[in-house]
């Protein structure tokens, strides 16, 4: 089993350019979600799905945007990218939504300069 | 707004030693509290999830405590061992489908 799997690991992006953070799971899980992880800080939600073209917003949505057209794939967007958007992005899938575990990825490291 | 805040921000003690980190958390009203560890460069493990009917969950050398009245959970490691070392992160999960994330602890166990 993968389970949640991210690519890539690392990716060095110049301000202004566009790129698209992957993550697949294969559980089965119908709740999905993007995090950012700052230095020295705690994880923050950017985006939640909790089926197949079902998304909303989490904390921190402004610069993203995600889609969910399989129960497997929930791809992260950025746009235009700022150095502010320089973070560690995790994916993390669940079952069940407000009861269960959630399985995390390995992350992908971004930096924009 | 739910806060949860985790003290010490870091921590190193000899190996062997018995431990407690420590997560407390502005809000009663979660769903349950999840425990994690990363380690450098990597993603997350999750180690003990609590349904907040719960008081404490155990696996291994870790125990994982809950009270929702005062806003508290730990995690106690005993035995402490050089391989334990990494950021321990506590998260709650509220009404809605996120979990908020406290800053971690860092613990090194020396040998």
């Amino acid at each position: 089993n993968a389970g949640v799997t991210q690519t890539p690991k690392f990716r060095i992006l110049k301000i202004g350019q566009s790129m698209t953070l992957q993550c697949t799971q294969d559980m089965n899980h119908n709740y999905m979600y993007w995090y950012r992880q700052d230095p020295g800080m705690g994880l923050k939600l950017i985006y939640y799905s909790v089926g197949a073209g079902i998304t909303d917003k989490g904390e921190v949505p402004n610069g993203y945007n995600v889609s969910r057209s399989t129960t497997e794939d929930f791809p992260l967007r950025l746009e235009l990218a700022a150095p502010s958007q320089t973070s560690v992005y995790f994916c993390a899938s669940s079952y069940s939504g407000t009861g269960g575990e959630q399985y995390f990825g390995p992350g992908t490291r971004l930096t924009v300069t | 707004k739910q806060e949860v805040t985790q003290i010490p921000a870091a921590l190193s003690v000899p190996e062997g030693e018995n431990l407690v980190l420590n997560c407390s958390f502005t809000d009663s009203a979660i769903y349950n509290l999840q425990w994690f560890r990363q380690d450098p460069g990597k993603g997350l493990t999750s180690l003990l999830l609590i349904q907040s009917s719960q008081r404490e969950q155990t696996s291994g050398r870790l125990n994982a405590s809950l009270d929702k009245s005062s806003g508290r959970s730990t995690l106690y490691i005993a035995a402490s061992q050089p391989g334990d070392s990494a950021t321990y992160l506590c998260a709650v999960r509220r009404s809605s489908y996120k979990l908020i994330f406290g800053s971690g602890t860092r613990l090194l166990v020396r040998p």
